[in-house]
């Protein structure tokens, strides 16, 4: 059972432009989400999160929403520059479940010049 | 501040043999973590320590793998014997443990069983 769903394997933008990426939950026990951003050899970097109390953070570029009703949050990144391009993760955690993050499979993102 | 340190970063080992990564988490971080990453997938789960004791292991095969963390602070994990399927990059997380759960990754290490 995929909890957590990235449906979107890749994405390519061209650089200055907007990039959105899509993230879908089932568990309504959430309440916190995360994006983590993945270059090749190294772990996973914490990007941003995101409280199911709130409905949009925001973080220089990087602006993540959260759309309870709809169990959807997306990753927008304005403006998109080459190093942007990497793995996306998004993660869901329940401080009833001791904070375990689940993750969704990853969307690469490149960002062309 | 040091981050999560990992090694060794890469493994090729023969089915049925064993293998051990260790993991030294970020510095007062209580929380620790192991995950799997099988390719093009995300990280999974294998196990949770707060401090030194077991937190959530339910993902962790446990006729193979096994997984310990001593004084509350490096941790090692085991997988014996190895099967091909077992090929993945392990990673381990450290984490203050408050919300928003935000975790700190190491760099992993990249295991591949022949």
């Amino acid at each position: 059972d995929q909890q957590v769903k990235q449906n979107s394997p890749s994405l390519s933008v061209q650089e200055g432009r907007i990039s959105i990426l899509n993230c879908d939950y089932t568990n309504s026990m959430f309440d916190y989400f995360l994006w983590y951003k993945k270059y090749p050899a190294e772990g996973p970097t914490f990007l941003i999160s995101i409280s199911s109390i709130k409905d949009k953070n925001e973080d220089g570029r990087f602006t993540v929403f959260l759309n309870k009703s709809a169990k959807h949050l997306s990753l927008h990144i304005v403006p998109s520059q080459p190093g942007d391009s990497a793995v996306y993760f998004c993660a869901a955690s329940a401080s009833s479940n001791t904070g375990k993050l689940i993750f969704g499979q990853g969307t690469t993102l490149q960002v062309k010049p | 501040e040091a981050g999560v340190a990992q090694s060794p970063r890469y493994k090729i080992i023969e089915k049925r043999q064993s293998v051990a990564f260790w993991c030294n988490p970020i510095s007062g971080h209580a929380t620790l973590y192991w995950y799997q990453q099988i390719l093009g997938q995300g990280p999974k789960l294998l196990i949770q320590f707060q401090n030194n004791g077991v937190v959530d292991d339910s993902q962790l095969p446990k006729d193979r793998f096994s997984a310990e963390r001593l004084k509350g602070v490096d941790s090692t994990l085991k997988i014996q014997p190895a099967k091909l399927e077992d090929s993945a990059v392990y990673l381990c997380a450290s984490s203050p443990g408050t919300p928003p759960y935000e975790q700190y990754f190491g760099p992993g290490t990249r295991l591949t069983v022949t």
